[in-house]
Formats: C-alpha cells, structure tokens, sequence
C-alpha cells in the first residue's frame, strides 16, 4: 500500500459544515473509504466511493473525489456534538487491501 | 451477523507476562486483520490472514508477538513476555474479498502492561 495523508484535527462549531481532507497515493485504488471512530470503539464504515465517481451524497455527507489531485474529502453538513470523533479514509491496493490515513480529529463545540 | 467478536474488551497485565487476545471474524469473511493502535504511532497492520494462512507478518513489532488462525472461526495474538510498551488498543477486522464494505472492525481490546 501507499501512504494516505490527513490533517491530524479540525474544529467546528455545532450547526456548522465540516470539511475534512485526504490525498492517496495509489492511482489505481477502484474504492475509497472513510471510516469513523468514536472514543472506545472501533472503526466503522461511514461511507465510501466508487473511483470513477466524483461525488457521492449519503443524508448528512458528502464525499468529493479528485483523481486528477489523488485528493478525497468528506463533508459533514450541520455537525453535531455527536459527530465528535475521528475520521480514517482509506484507499484500496491490490484488489481488497486497505491502507488507512492517520485520521482526522474532529471536535464539536456546542 | 453479530460482527467481528473481541475478548477481552480491557486487559491489565503485569510486565513479563503472556497475553493472549481472540477474535472471532464474521463468518464467511476470507481475511482476517491485526491492527494495534496507539496516540503515538496511530493505526499499525500488525499481520493479516487470507483463508487461515498468514500473507504477511511484516508488521509485527517483535519476536514476542504472535499470530494464529486454527480456523475460519478463531484467531488470536499473543505477546510472551509482555512489556509496557506493548500497552495500546489491539483491533481484528475482517473482510471478504470482491466486497466493496471494506473491512468489517471489532471494538478492541485496550491492553495495560504494568
């Protein structure tokens, strides 16, 4: 696998929208992934994008994907205290493989 | 499916001690994963297994760490002699491949050497 880079934190008030970015490495990843994970828990899958897709829109998120810039993000419209948690996107290699960023701290301030 | 299965959920162990940490994947998943988690390191692929047999070790820290799959059903990792430095939180996921869920991640266990 190739490295994935992410910011380590972001900050946002409640009510706010979240932007939170990666970028890859790997051209030929057919799926990316974001995950979340809550304090004491483990990694859950929030979402994820086909490759040739630019954007894919689930409720509250919204991923983008720019193959162009190996560039990924994922926005949380109307963060809520509940979405306090962090954030791993994660590209594929070699079929099913996964390597994951070092995830994105996202603290929600009332 | 009740999903991916870890026990202990919390570990205390002292120093010198063999730790042995299971985890019971969702059946019909064809890889099972070792990740272990720490604030200093981040999320570090310890081993991975590709129906039963171990692809790829590469990960694992040191000859104290070790890996079996007896079966499709079971696995475990064990740590003889514990250290302090071992403390982290030690996750299994698994995965079935040609699946575009990606892997699937147990809850962990947090394992304290003193």
């Amino acid at each position: 696998g190739e490295d994935v880079e992410q910011s380590l934190f972001l900050s946002v008030r409640e009510g706010d929208s979240s932007v939170i970015n990666c970028t890859y490495t790997d051209s030929s990843s057919t799926y990316l992934y974001w995950y979340k994970q809550e304090p004491g828990a483990g990694l859950q899958l929030l979402t994820y994008i086909f490759s040739n897709m630019d954007m894919k829109q689930d409720q509250r998120l919204t991923v983008l994907l720019n193959k162009k810039d190996k560039h990924l993000s994922l926005r949380i419209a109307d963060t809520q205290t509940g979405d306090s948690a962090i954030y791993f996107c994660a590209e594929t290699y070699a079929g099913n493989m996964l390597t994951f960023g070092g995830g994105t701290r996202l603290m929600v301030k009332p | 499916d009740a999903g991916v299965i870890q026990s202990p959920r919390h570990e205390v162990t002292e120093m010198g001690q063999e730790v042995t940490l299971r985890c019971k994947p969702i059946s019909g998943h064809d890889y099972l994963f070792w990740y272990r988690q720490t604030m200093m390191r981040g999320l570090e692929l310890l081993i991975y297994f590709n129906n039963n047999v171990p692809i790829d070790d590469s990960g694992m820290p040191e000859d104290r760490f070790s890996a079996k799959m007896p079966n499709a059903s079971f696995s475990t990792l064990k740590i003889q002699p514990s250290e302090p430095r071992d403390s982290a939180v030690y996750f299994c996921a698994s995965s079935l491949v040609g699946q575009r869920d990606g892997y699937t991640f147990g809850s962990g266990t947090r394992l304290t050497v003193v």
